[in-house]
């Protein structure tokens, strides 16, 4: 079956640490972002990818990065620079062409807590 | 992109249709209505999307008003299942902008009471 995977669901990490999120998708999409997600809001973007070995920074990149060495995955490092980084972290990817069937379908996410 | 709003909370009794708002008043004349859902703790979901047209699918229909300053998500015959946050997103749908992200405000909650 096609989609989105991310692991771990759940991930716990000491302050301080560097931690990276898995996501991987088997869509064949160019396209593929990362978002925040904190209690009772709405989504955030930290970095997207539009090709591969290519990515640019959204709203919230700061104390994040970011690599797409390969098409199907995308994964993102939480340094320790990120203040507050316990949150439901998304990942998402859209096909490359255009139109208005180009929406975007997530992954599961993973929550992060940062102990 | 244009701003929406929803109202944040929303109840709906089960079998009964739910009726769900949006405003997008400063929508431009080349950006899609799209809605979503995410249910507790899961990724959100695709759900329909709109120019002008009402849209209909196996998951609810989208009705736009003639202005397009608004619009309405239907969801015929609410279920359990359907308790989750709804979000309205406007969008532009050109060629080559694929890169663009969706902004997804905070929704309206839906509560589907048996």
């Amino acid at each position: 079956d096609g989609g989105i995977t991310q692991s771990p669901k759940y991930l716990f990490r000491k302050e301080g640490q560097n931690v990276t999120l898995s996501c991987e998708q088997n869509l064949n999409h160019d396209a593929m972002y990362w978002y925040r997600q904190d209690p009772g809001q709405g989504l955030r973007l930290i970095y997207y990818s539009q090709i591969v070995n290519d990515f640019q920074k959204g709203d919230i990149a700061e104390g994040y990065s970011v690599s797409r060495e390969k098409k199907e995955s995308f994964p993102l490092t939480v340094t320790s620079a990120q203040k507050n980084p316990t949150a439901f972290y998304l990942c998402a990817s859209s096909a490359n062409w255009g139109g208005a069937y180009n929406e975007q379908f997530f992954g599961p996410g993973t929550r992060l807590t940062v102990l | 992109d244009a701003k929406t709003t929803q109202p944040p909370s929303m109840d709906c009794a089960e079998g009964r249709a739910a009726n769900l708002p949006c405003n997008h008043s400063t929508i431009s004349g080349n950006e899609y209505v799209y809605w979503y859902r995410q249910i507790h703790s899961q990724g959100p979901q695709y759900i329909i999307h709109g120019l002008k047209n009402n849209e209909t699918n196996e998951m609810a229909s989208l009705i736009i008003t003639e202005d397009r300053k608004s619009s309405t998500l239907i969801l015929p015959h609410a279920t359990l299942r359907d308790t989750a946050v709804y979000y309205c997103i406007v969008r532009v749908a050109v060629k080559d902008n694929y890169g663009q992200n969706f902004v997804f405000g905070p929704g309206t909650r839906l509560s589907v009471l048996p």
